[in-house]
């Protein structure tokens, strides 16, 4: 069974900081993904990777398959960046994805 | 958002009622899942389709049943709803190995 952890659990940051957030899984997968939920509110897909490293405007996604391990880290963070970050994994046969327990981010003004 | 659209997004029903969720999508993406998310737990798998009535259970299907009469529709049932259901139900499709669309959620409280 594929265990997706990510860390830290929650972070508090002050606007501007430069913020990473962390995912690691224990069986081999052919795509990890990115989720963005913010409260009350709706799963964005910020970013599908099965290797390397993507980027999005302050957003930038990197994996390690060799190691089960991606990052997700935000520059100059923003409060309108405040949300719970998930990782997710997925297989080629397509049927599910694992989740992680997801990191509660809050940036301060 | 990928065109994917839940309802409805917010009921309350009572114990022992049955209640259906629907999903539709306009992509004609072939996988569509049906998650719970639940404080202290994150998105669980209840049930997913890989096509028109091809459906296979999650890891907490008991007390659920779906179906999918066209490629567009997931329809989710709580056959007799429990307060153990109280929860907030996502939607999501996907093409094979591609990133996932989530509808809005729809949260369902059992009283």
């Amino acid at each position: 069974k594929n265990e997706v952890e990510q860390s830290p659990q929650n972070l508090t940051a002050q606007e501007g900081e430069f913020i990473t957030i962390n995912c690691s899984y224990s069986v081999g997968i052919s795509a990890l993904h990115w989720l963005q939920q913010h409260p009350g509110g709706g799963i964005v897909s910020l970013f599908m990777l099965s290797s390397g490293k993507k980027k999005h405007g302050r957003l930038i996604a990197t994996i390690n398959i060799q190691e089960k391990h991606s990052s997700l880290h935000i520059t100059a963070s923003h409060p309108r960046d405040s949300a719970v970050y998930i990782c997710a994994v997925s297989w080629n046969y397509g049927q599910n994805f694992v989740f992680g327990p997801g990191t509660r981010l809050s940036v301060l003004p | 958002d990928a065109g994917i659209t839940q309802s409805p997004r917010h009921k309350v029903t009572e114990t022992g009622t049955p209640v259906t969720l629907r999903c539709h999508q306009t992509e004609n993406h072939r996988y569509m899942y049906w998650y719970r998310q639940d404080p202290g737990h994150g998105l669980r798998l209840i049930h997913y389709s890989y096509g028109v009535k091809d459906t296979d259970k999650g890891e907490v299907s008991d007390g659920y049943s779906v179906s999918r009469s066209k490629t567009e529709d997931f329809l989710l049932t709580l056959e007799s709803a429990t307060s153990s259901q109280t929860s907030v139900y996502f939607c999501a499709t996907a093409l094979l190995n591609t990133e996932a669309f989530f509808g809005q959620g729809t949260r369902l409280t059992v009283v």
